[in-house]
């Protein structure tokens, strides 16, 4: 069975800081990776995935994550937090096919001015 | 492209009373829909996988009776709440699978903020 594990329920960063989330996942067969951000009362957007290919991937709003197989973590970063990123993150994990996503508990965002 | 709406948006509604919630993938076509549930400040826990003309499948805990799933075409699945509890309050997402890559792109729409009184 697959299953995710994001450290840290809460992160908070200071506005210009540098921003890390963390995700480990557990998988019996390669994985996709998704990092998806969810605002107060709005569904999910997705920031990044990893398929195939290069493992340092990046996103929209400036965020990028790194797939490392040996570390089996998939963490999410941006070089310098903007009040805007305050936000829940879930990390998700999924086989090929058909099959669901399954997210993490999320991490809470939040950005000091 | 790749757009999953949901209707409706929110919903208030009476104990006892039975709520739809539509789920349409509006410019592809999608075999396999997925039913979330989230719970306030919690994830998302997948309820069920809606197969196109076959019986949905329920995770385990997920009363079928209760949360009725129809996906009756391929860009239309329905969840039926069932009469409705307080306990039932949630916000419901959907997801569609959009077939063609390796790992099936999964499509979500908005979700549906229900509210049982």
């Amino acid at each position: 069975a697959q299953s995710v594990t994001q450290l840290g329920s809460h992160v908070s960063v200071s506005e210009g800081a540098l921003v890390l989330l963390r995700c480990n996942y557990s998988s019996s067969v390669p994985p996709y990776l998704f990092w998806y951000v969810q605002y107060p009362n709005q569904g999910l957007q997705l920031l990044l995935k990893y398929t195939t290919g290069a493992t340092l991937v990046k996103g929209i709003n400036g965020f990028e994550a790194e797939f490392k197989k040996s570390e089996t973590s998939f963490h999410l970063t941006k070089p310098s937090a903007h009040m805007s990123d305050a936000a829940e993150y879930f990390c998700a994990v999924k086989k090929a096919g058909n099959t669901p996503l399954v997210f993490g508990k999320g991490t809470r965002l939040s950005v000091i001015a | 492209g790749a757009v999953v709406s949901q209707h409706p948006s929110r919903v208030i509604c009476k104990s006892g009373t039975s709520v739809k919630i539509e789920c349409r993938s509006l410019d592809f076509q999608a075999t396999t829909m997925f039913w979330y549930r989230q719970f306030p400040k919690q994830s998302l826990m997948l309820m069920a996988t809606s197969n196109e003309g076959s019986k949905a499948t329920y995770e385990q805990g997920v009363e079928k009776d209760k949360f009725l799933i129809n996906h009756a075409s391929l860009t239309l699945s329905t969840l039926t709440v069932t009469s409705a509890h307080p306990e039932d309050s949630s916000f419901y997402i959907c997801s569609a699978h959009r077939a063609g890559t390796s790992y099936n792109e999964q499509f979500f729409g908005p979700g549906t903020r229900l509210t049982v009184l």
